[in-house]
């Protein structure tokens, strides 16, 4: 079945550490993205990649990084300058250009110690 | 840049009567609107879209929306809603001058009586 992978489903976060976020897709998508959720404020872009080796922040990137070394993969690594880092995070995948569907993994759900 | 509203936070309806949700776009230009549904603890799966033709745009689920660029509107409609309905449904917006980037709104969590 094609789609979109992430791991793990929980993850926790103690003080200082650094987490990283598994994002997998086989649907041959060029253009992957990672979302932040938090209640009543809907979905915040975070990082997005259109290409192999390439990605740009989003709205809210201070705190995070990620590397796309990889057409499937785009992890992300939620860091220790990430204050507030609890939340549930969304990776999608979409074919370029912003009038494809962007389709969704079932979400990583971060929680600090 | 473009923008999503959703006013409505929190819609509760009975099974069987009728549902409108109501988005509306800040955008210059023509924009491609999205609808998303998601149930707890889940990602997002597309309900349906428009980026051009006919405004009236069927999608899954029994589920419609309407564009009307008068409005600056996109609402999401079904005649009659299901329990299973239950769950919370997100605006986005694209635009081609942002690349692939889609923004969000704010989501409507829509609660069925029995």
């Amino acid at each position: 079945d094609g789609g979109i992978t992430q791991s793990p489903k929980y993850l926790f976060r103690k003080e200082g550490q650094n987490v990283t976020l598994s994002c997998e897709q086989n649907l041959n998508h060029d253009a992957m993205y990672w979302y932040r959720q938090d209640p009543g404020q809907g979905l915040r872009l975070i990082y997005y990649s259109q290409i192999v080796n390439d990605f740009q922040k989003g709205d809210i990137a201070e705190g995070y990084s990620v590397s796309r070394e990889k057409k499937e993969s785009f992890p992300l690594t939620v860091t220790s300058a990430q204050k507030n880092p609890t939340a549930f995070y969304l990776c999608a995948s979409s074919m370029q250009g912003s009038q494809e569907t962007q389709y969704f993994g079932p979400g990583t759900r971060l929680l600090v110690l | 840049a473009q923008s999503v509203t959703q006013p409505d936070i929190h819609i509760t309806v009975s099974e069987g009567a009728s549902l409108e949700l109501r988005c509306n776009y800040s955008y210059g230009a023509t924009p491609y609107l999205f609808w998303y549904v998601q149930s707890p603890g889940q990602g997002l799966q597309l309900l349906l879209k428009y980026f051009s033709g006919d405004t009236l745009v069927q999608g899954i689920k029994g589920f419609e929306a309407e564009f009307k660029r008068s409005q600056s509107s996109f609402n999401l409609r079904k005649p009659s809603v299901h329990w299973s309905d239950a769950a919370e449904y997100f605006c986005a917006v694209g635009a081609g001058s942002s690349g692939d980037k889609l923004t969000f709104g704010t989501g409507t969590r829509l609660a069925v009586r029995p």
